[in-house]
């Protein structure tokens, strides 16, 4: 079954440092990979995603992923962080149609 | 208009109440979900409908009760909750349902705790 592992609970940086978020997934077919950000008391928005072509997809808030087939991995990735992306990150993956099946999450707190 | 409007922001009920969540898009899209997502972790899928069709029940208990009214319109209604039944309840839509590379919108939330 295709799943989305979440290698860190949480991740704690300071502001204006680099950061990478990982998520390895398990699949033996096509993969379709999501990235979705939750902010405090908020529901979920897209970040990003790959469904095929290149394999860096980059959102529009400086964001970016790279979709690495040989070592199973959708890492996500931001040269330099702001206070204003503390949030939840949750990486997914879509095993049908019409379900998504979430990772466990990583908790990014940028400090300043 | 991307977005997808919950309500109640808040929910407090108890055990013997019923009560229903209310969401609602106007993306035209014609699939539509509901989330059950526990503190500090992550949604879990539990109805989907295609087409004002229910296509997915994740073994959900029957206390609760979905229902699609029209292709804009989603409801859950509650009954007899338990308290562990306290979550942030997420609904969210996608285009309609028959791709894996649909993108899903989510809408804030209702956060429901049950007494």
């Amino acid at each position: 079954a295709q799943s989305v592992t979440q290698l860190d609970s949480q991740v704690p940086v300071f502001e204006e440092a680099p950061v990478e978020l990982r998520c390895n997934y398990s699949s033996s077919v096509s993969v379709y990979l999501f990235w979705y950000v939750q902010y405090p008391n908020q529901g979920l928005q897209l970040l990003l995603k790959y469904l095929s072509g290149s394999t860096l997809v980059k959102s529009i808030n400086g964001f970016e992923a790279e979709f690495n087939k040989s070592q199973t991995s959708f890492h996500l990735r931001k040269p330099s962080v702001h206070i204003s992306d503390t949030a939840e990150y949750f990486c997914a993956v879509s095993v049908r149609n019409n379900d998504m099946r979430f990772g466990a999450g990583t908790r990014l707190t940028v400090k300043p | 208009d991307t977005e997808v409007t919950q309500t109640p922001k808040h929910l407090v009920m108890g055990m013997t109440n019923k009560k229903s969540l209310k969401c609602e898009q106007h993306m035209g899209h014609r699939a539509m979900y509901w989330y059950k997502q526990k503190a500090k972790k992550p949604p879990e899928l539990m109805f989907v409908y295609s087409y004002e069709k229910l296509s997915i029940n994740e073994s959900v208990p029957s206390r609760f009760s979905p229902e699609c009214p029209n292709s804009s319109l989603l409801n859950l209604h509650l009954h007899a909750l338990q308290p562990e039944d306290s979550a942030l309840y997420l609904c969210a839509s996608s285009q309609d349902g028959t791709s894996y590379q649909e993108t899903q919108y989510f809408g804030p939330g209702t956060r429901l705790l049950v007494l």
